[in-house]
This record gives C-alpha cells, sequence and structure tokens, in this order.
C-alpha cells in the first residue's frame, strides 16, 4: 500500500463548486504539505502544517483553505473554484527536524474547473 | 518571482551518454538542495540532495555539482539509461524560508 495517498485521483469540477482533496499518509510523519505544480510554473507550495495545531500559509494560499484533522490526514479545500486553479495537486509529507528532511510526496489529483 | 530555474524544459539524450541537468537559483541564502524525479501520474521522489558545504555528492549514476558561486547546480547521470526518462525538478531551501523552493523541471526523454 502506497504511504501517501490522495483521493481523488481525478476530478472535474464547475466554476463556483466546494471541493475537497483529501491526503492521507501512514508514515507517522508529523509534517504535512500541499503543492500545485502548473506547466512552466514547477511545485508551488500552497500550505504547510507542522502538527495538528499548527497551519501555515504558503507561497499561494489565496483561494485555498485547509484542515489537518488528524497527524495522519490533511486536506485541501478551494471554496469558489476557478478555472485557473485547473492544475495537478500533490501532497506531502516529511519528517520533524530541521525543515531540510527528504519529503515524500502521494500521487497528485488532477483537477480541472470548468 | 521564480526563486529556482530550470531553464531547459525538456532534454533528449542517447541511452548510455551523460545527461546534464541545470538549475539556477538567485536567493544566495540557499544553502541546501534537492533533486526529484517524477514518472507520469507519480508523484515526486527523492533522488539525491547536496549541502553548500559541499560542491560535489555521488550517488551511483547520479552526481550532484554545486557551483555556489554561480548560484548554479547540475545534475549528472552517467550512463543514462530509457528508465531515466523522467521529469526531474531542483528544490532549494534556507534556514527560515520554512519550505523548499522548486524549479520549473525539466523532462529528460533516454532514446534507446
Amino acid at each position: 500500500d502506497a504511504d501517501v495517498t490522495q483521493t481523488p485521483r481525478n476530478r472535474i469540477t464547475k466554476t463556483g463548486k466546494r471541493i475537497m482533496l483529501e491526503c492521507s499518509q501512514t508514515k507517522g510523519h508529523d509534517r504535512m504539505y500541499w503543492y500545485r505544480q502548473d506547466p512552466g510554473l514547477g511545485l508551488r507550495l500552497i500550505y504547510y502544517s507542522f502538527d495538528v495545531k499548527d497551519i501555515n500559509k504558503g507561497e499561494i494560499s489565496d483561494g485555498y483553505s485547509v484542515s489537518r484533522q488528524a497527524q495522519a490526514k490533511f486536506s485541501l479545500s478551494l471554496e469558489s473554484a476557478i478555472p485557473n486553479q485547473t492544475a495537478l495537486y500533490f501532497c506531502a509529507t516529511s519528517d520533524l527536524g530541521t525543515g531540510r528532511e527528504t519529503q515524500y510526496f502521494g500521487p497528485g489529483t488532477r483537477l480541472l474547473v470548468l | 518571482d521564480q526563486q529556482v530555474k530550470q531553464n531547459s524544459p525538456s532534454l533528449s539524450v542517447q541511452e548510455g551518454r551523460i545527461s546534464i541537468l541545470n538549475c539556477d537559483y538567485t536567493n544566495s541564502m540557499f544553502d541546501y538542495f534537492l533533486w526529484y524525479k517524477k514518472y507520469p501520474a507519480e508523484g515526486p521522489t527523492f533522488l539525491i540532495s547536496i549541502s553548500s558545504i559541499k560542491d560535489k555528492n555521488e550517488d551511483g549514476r547520479f552526481t550532484v555539482f554545486l557551483n555556489k558561486s554561480a548560484k548554479h547546480l547540475s545534475l549528472h547521470i552517467v550512463p543514462s539509461q530509457p528508465g531515466d526518462s523522467a521529469v526531474y525538478f531542483c528544490a532549494a531551501y534556507f534556514d527560515g524560508g520554512n519550505q523548499f523552493y522548486f524549479g520549473t523541471g525539466t523532462s529528460l526523454t533516454v532514446i534507446p
């Protein structure tokens, strides 16, 4: 079984709809992250969480919110989806430490906003 | 502004030859760098890292070189194999930044 799982793997939605992307991990890591990947822009950090009570904004948090329901679960919500949020979304985890620890990525969720 | 850039979106190399992937950065505070490899329909996976106290790190066929004065790092794959065909991302980190900054990615194709 995969250590970091994301659901759904693919999603098509309409402008203005609220959607949630979910991430679960079995690695026992404290830190979790949400990234988006766009062509020509690479991976950009949306939100990160160092533990259940700690949530931080990344480079591009506008239009997104997150919830850390448990150590193993980190959800990303788009409150009112817009077409430029069409992207490939990745969840990642890492061990607690200096911050330089290797991140382990889920398989990604491909989101299309019409 | 993109602090970490990979100026070559794609690269094709013959099997057995050397692949050289390049990465440039603008923030002189970066002191730790990694390369990730990504296959289609999968998430990125860690490949190799280098600290700024070194200028080279090797792991089997993969070597990363760091030129701090030029703010440049490169990944060498020797010999290249068809299974190396993937997208490669470089990433950089500095204390206080609280995050890795990723490059734009280079798609490597190794031709059999």
